[in-house]
């Protein structure tokens, strides 16, 4: 695609309950990342896939926190038993090697 | 670990005056530096970024930031600011180069006036 996307664009979710969130990056871009945008925060850095493996997953920030890459390509950060201070924007950036990172228009997920 | 500081969390301007954000790194070794822009509604978009060479860097819209490494600076510039630049604005640096991941700033809101 021309740029990255992801889904679903708002999640309404209880707390205890999981979400999955979706990323789709820019057609041969090799590293992916996922941040967290809080309110009043600025962006802070998950995980980072370089294909499919993730050399970097200091940012989660449990273990209820997990992301996985296949094909190179489309990822999918999980939330387990979601809990209220969850609550925030997941954006995806996707990057051709050492480049230029290319955000996604984010999830804001909301856990009541 | 690195920070980045942006010490303007709301900057109100007027059409036509000039602007000035405020960046801070703390890192001692090589970086990259990076400003993104957020306009309402939108997702974050590159506003210009420094790799190497030349410590001023000129970017989209008639933005420019200034590298200055012995102030750990990266300051963002705009001669006369526009209603549309009414936005967000963030500053990121990369640090770890077999990492890539970008440390953002909280942002600066900035409000024009018109």
């Amino acid at each position: 695609g021309a740029g990255v996307s992801q889904s679903p664009s708002n999640k309404v979710t209880e707390k205890g309950k999981d979400v999955e969130l979706r990323c789709d990056p820019i057609s041969g871009h090799t590293a992916l990342y996922w941040y967290r945008q809080s309110l009043g925060q600025g962006l802070e850095f998950l995980i980072y896939f370089q294909g499919n493996s993730a050399p970097d997953k200091s940012g989660l920030p449990s273990d209820r926190f997990s992301a996985e890459r296949t094909g190179g390509s489309v990822s999918t950060l999980t939330i387990q038993r979601t809990q209220q201070e969850d609550s925030a924007v997941y954006l995806c950036a996707s990057s051709l090697g050492v480049g230029t990172q290319y955000f996604g228009p984010g999830t804001r997920l909301t856990v009541l | 670990a690195q920070s980045v500081s942006q010490h303007n969390h709301h900057v109100i301007l007027s059409e036509a005056a000039s602007l000035e954000l405020g960046c801070n790194y703390s890192y001692g070794g090589t970086v990259n530096l990076f400003w993104y822009v957020q306009y309402p509604g939108q997702h974050l978009q590159l506003l210009l970024k420094y790799f190497s060479g030349d410590p001023l860097v000129k970017g989209i819209k008639g933005f420019e930031a200034e590298f200055i490494k012995s102030k750990f600076s990266f300051n963002l510039r705009k001669p006369s600011v526009q209603w549309s630049d009414t936005a967000e604005y963030f500053c990121a640096v990369r640090t770890n180069f077999g990492n890539e991941k970008l440390t953002f700033g909280t942002g600066t809101r900035l409000t024009i006036i018109p």
